[in-house]
């Protein structure tokens, strides 16, 4: 069964560097996100992609947070200078073709960030 | 606004037992609802969604969930819980603002599942 896979599994980074955190979203599907889980925290909203723009961020995406999909299946979030609070555990999802709202979300595995 | 609250942190069931998982949600228009569960050191797996028809949904698992629109609830149920379902329960709601091609998912806080032998 195909799944969304991301690297690496856990991200150990110092305040203020730049970090890539990448995802393999499902071959054929069209719609992307990223979430983030504050340890012990709710699931966020961070980011929505489609047709290679953003779709709609949410207020926690601000400048520092970018995301692209340089080369039809990688799919990747970057932050220019982390901060300690960005520590997190990220998670990327996809989405089929077809009406975005009924199509279930499929998740990675998660990458968990730590910054120092 | 869109939200889904999640009443109980935890839930304590007696494997064998049936459990109930509860859910409230917010929204304007039809509701999309779905159930997510996170395993330790793992990603959501989807359980099941409702987006029109019959009230009682079945998913993954044995699990199944009830949307009553009246109350405004979609419960997550299981008529006998296993010590394998331990795990955390997210509640979500997805909506497409009409601005927006994609949709995004709201989750609420989660409810953390123990089944005890």
């Amino acid at each position: 069964e195909p799944e969304v896979t991301q690297t690496p599994s856990h991200q150990v980074t110092q305040m203020g560097q730049e970090v890539i955190l990448r995802c393999v979203p499902i071959s054929n599907h069209l719609y992307f996100y990223w979430y983030r889980q504050i340890l012990g925290q709710k699931v966020e909203f961070l980011v929505s992609f489609y047709n290679n723009e953003i779709s709609e961020k949410s207020e926690i995406f601000d400048d520092q947070f970018s995301v692209e999909r340089p080369d039809g299946s990688n799919f990747t979030l970057k932050i220019r200078s982390t901060k300690l609070e960005d520590s997190a555990m990220y998670f990327c999802a996809s989405t089929p073709p077809g009406h975005s709202t009924n199509n279930e979300q499929f998740f990675g595995p998660g990458t968990r960030l730590t910054v120092l | 606004a869109q939200s889904v609250a999640q009443p109980e942190d935890q839930v304590n069931v007696a494997e064998g037992n049936p459990l109930t998982v509860k859910c409230t949600y917010s929204v304007s228009g039809n509701p999309y609802l779905f159930w997510y569960v996170q395993y330790p050191n793992r990603g959501l797996q989807f359980l099941l969604k409702y987006i029109t028809g019959d009230n009682l949904v079945k998913g993954s698992y044995g699990f199944e969930a009830e949307f009553n629109k009246s109350q405004t609830s979609f419960h997550l149920k299981k008529p006998s819980a296993l010590v394998s379902d331990s795990a955390l329960y997210f509640c979500a709601v997805r909506f497409r603002p009409g601005y927006s091609s994609a949709s995004k998912i709201i989750f609420g806080s989660g409810t953390r599942l123990s089944i005890r032998p």
